[in-house]
């Protein structure tokens, strides 16, 4: 399954399908961007970060891809599996100042 | 990863009461912690920054005498929420940047649940 449009707020996908979820961030100076996983009632977690000088970062079963040009972020998620259903979250942040801008979230939902 | 200890993770408090919420590095030393707030369905709002041994930057909006934020130690910076009112009820939560500096990610706590009735 694939999100359309870049504030999508849900996506559900059926067990075993890949997952990508699509973040669109403002500031052309941003220079770190972190994908995080929220579950119901948690702070969020660390998923997978990206530099502003690469495009493409892997991690166990999660790409993410970065377009500067267009200021895109997607979070690609292989396998999707029932854990990992929760409200994901992108974050653009400058190196400098350390403190993190938040996109709306995307609300993944994984049908068994 | 670094763990980053919140306390306490719920609370319920009678409208015109402060609460205070304790943000913790436990394996690091953070010069500088964030205050996040986050309503239901929404995304995370950053409130302020919070310096050791300095005065807190806070978001246009937030109110400093409302949300009273002491960052006395490098691993240890509160959040008090004075003369709570029931549209304070949200998902308080913090995150804390080790002190070696740029080019190092924020960690997360767990949040605290703040219900004023």
């Amino acid at each position: 399954g694939e999100s359309v449009g870049l504030h999508l707020p849900t996506l559900s996908v059926q067990e075993g399908d890949n997952s990508i979820i699509n973040c669109a961030y403002s500031n052309s100076a941003s220079d770190y961007f972190i994908w995080y996983k929220q579950e119901s009632g948690k702070g969020p977690q660390f998923i997978i970060d990206i530099r502003s000088n690469m495009d493409k970062r892997q991690g166990q079963r999660v790409t993410v891809l970065l377009n500067k040009t267009v200021k895109h972020l997607s979070l690609q998620i292989a396998a999707t599996q029932p854990g990992d259903s929760a409200v994901y979250f992108c974050a653009e942040t400058t190196l400098n100042a350390g403190k993190s801008t938040f996109g709306d979230g995307t609300t993944l939902t994984v049908k068994p | 990863g670094a763990v980053v200890s919140q306390h306490p993770s719920r609370v319920i408090c009678k409208s015109g009461t402060s609460v205070k919420i304790e943000c913790r590095s436990l394996d690091f030393q953070a010069t500088t912690m964030f205050w996040y707030r986050q309503f239901p369905k929404q995304s995370l709002m950053l409130m302020a920054t919070s310096n050791e041994g300095s005065k807190a930057t806070y978001e246009q909006g937030v109110e400093k005498d409302k949300f009273l934020i002491n960052h006395a130690s490098l691993t240890l910076s509160t959040l008090t929420v004075t003369s709570a009112h029931p549209e304070d009820s949200s998902f308080y939560i913090c995150s804390a940047r080790d002190r070696r500096g740029a080019g190092t990610e924020a960690f997360f706590g767990q949040g605290t649940r703040l219900t004023v009735v």
